[in-house]
């Protein structure tokens, strides 16, 4: 069964830290997705990866970087998390054929 | 840019009722329109979508149409379950990034 994998159900942490959120895909899929979701505001893309060591900006990607060294592999990185940053984050993928999006379960990252 | 507006719940229905949520979209092209699903503890799955206008989507019950002329594309369901209790969410794309509305929660009692 193809999926995307979220390393982390629930994380804890501290203001200022640095955070590193997981993403995995099993479908050789060219593009991946961050989105973090919150009531009222529904999904909105913080970054996209069309390729090994490519991004793009998304609609919200202040505070937030990516990395992608690896096809398979896209991580989202908080280099010093704030509060307002408290979400819950779905990484996606998909190949060319949009209609193949696959989203992960999310990570539901709380900052105190 | 583009973007889908689509109806606030939270909405409770009981079983057996009729369901409908209104989603309405802006885009300069002619974007393709889904309807995508989170039940609790989940990720996004997809119910349905479109690509062109006149297409109806349809999944589970579920049935979508994609109406050019009012630009909408509501979500419908003729007799609701307690399982189809979920986030609902309309999307478009004109490319392969989605661009979600603000999500409609809905809650069904047996």
């Amino acid at each position: 069964d193809v999926k995307v994998t979220q390393s982390s159900r629930y994380l804890v942490k501290r203001t200022g830290e640095k955070v590193f959120l997981e993403c995995v895909q099993d479908m050789d899929h060219e593009n991946m997705f961050w989105y973090r979701q919150d009531p009222g505001l529904g999904l909105r893309l913080i970054y996209f990866s069309y390729d090994v060591k490519m991004k793009e900006k998304g609609d919200i990607p202040e505070g937030y970087s990516v990395s992608r060294e690896k096809k398979e592999r896209f991580s989202l990185i908080l280099e010093s998390a704030s509060t307002n940053q408290t979400s819950m984050y779905l990484c996606a993928s998909t190949d060319q054929d949009v209609y193949g999006y696959t989203f992960g379960s999310g990570t539901r990252l709380t900052v105190v | 840019g583009d973007s889908v507006t689509q109806m606030e719940g939270p909405v409770t229905l009981s079983e057996e009722a009729f369901l409908t949520i209104n989603c309405t979209y802006t885009a300069t092209g002619y974007p393709s329109l889904f309807w995508y699903v989170q039940y609790p503890g989940e990720g996004l799955q997809l119910l349905l979508k479109a690509t062109k206008a006149d297409d109806k989507g349809s999944n589970k019950g579920f049935e979508a149409t994609y109406r050019k002329e009012t630009t909408s594309f509501h979500l419908e369901k003729g007799s609701v379950q307690v399982s189809d209790s979920a986030v609902y969410f309309c999307a478009l794309t004109p490319d392969y990034k989605l661009s979600f509305g603000a999500g409609t929660t809905v809650t069904v009692r047996a």
